[in-house]
């Protein structure tokens, strides 16, 4: 069965204090991997898409990175407005669905 | 603009009634798709179509059931037989076999039983 595990479940950093949020996952044959931002009380916002090994996308503050067993959202020199829960999820070569981690809560302090 | 819009943002469900939650999209998108998130927990699959007049079993399906008659919209309805449905409830649409832009997700709608 698919599955993601995403670390820490929580992180709380400075303004300008760079780190990384872990995704790992098992699936029979990846389609795709995605990285999601939600902000409370609403719907996730798309970030990035990833789909081999070695890739990287980068967006702003972000960078993410792709290896067979897991990804990276690197956030470098993050600010308050970062604040928010990051969400991975993988689609399997031949699923029509994603599967979702249970997220990584981001607290920024100015 | 295009986007997905979800309706109620609050829904109160009392014991033993059934409640339908509204989705509609004008992305012009032909997979739709529910999901339902819980505190501490990924978003699960509910149920998802790729074809108008047609859908398929997520997850945890149970006690939930879903139609698709347009393109544009994909309603849920929280049926008696569900026993826990207090839960924020997702909405996405996407494109067949593009990736690219992954899922779109509507603003959801929170369900509470009272």
């Amino acid at each position: 069965e698919d599955q993601v595990t995403q670390s820490p479940e929580a992180l709380r950093l400075q303004e300008g204090e760079s780190s990384s949020l872990n995704c790992s996952y098992t699936v029979s044959g990846l389609r795709g991997l995605f990285w999601y931002r939600q902000d409370p009380g609403k719907g996730p916002e798309f970030l990035f898409t990833l789909y081999s090994a070695g890739e990287e996308k980068e967006k702003e503050r972000l960078k993410a990175t792709l290896t067979k067993k897991e990804s990276f959202l690197h956030i470098t020199a993050p600010k308050p407005e970062d604040s928010a829960t990051y969400l991975c999820a993988v689609q399997a070569e031949f699923n029509n669905d994603m599967r979702f981690g249970a997220g990584t809560r981001l607290t920024v302090k100015p | 603009d295009g986007g997905i819009t979800q309706s109620p943002k609050y829904l109160f469900r009392k014991e033993g009634q059934n409640v339908t939650l509204s989705c509609e999209q004008n992305l012009n998108h032909d997979a739709m798709y529910w999901y339902r998130q819980d505190p501490g927990q990924g978003l699960r699959l509910i149920y998802y179509s790729q074809i108008v007049n047609d859908f398929q079993k997520g997850d945890i399906a149970e006690g939930y059931s879903v139609s698709r008659e347009k393109k544009e919209s994909f309603p849920l309805t929280v049926t008696s037989a569900q026993k826990n449905p207090t839960a924020f409830y997702l909405c996405a649409s996407s494109s067949l076999g593009g990736l690219d832009y992954g899922y779109t997700f509507g603003s959801g709608t929170r369900l509470t039983v009272v």
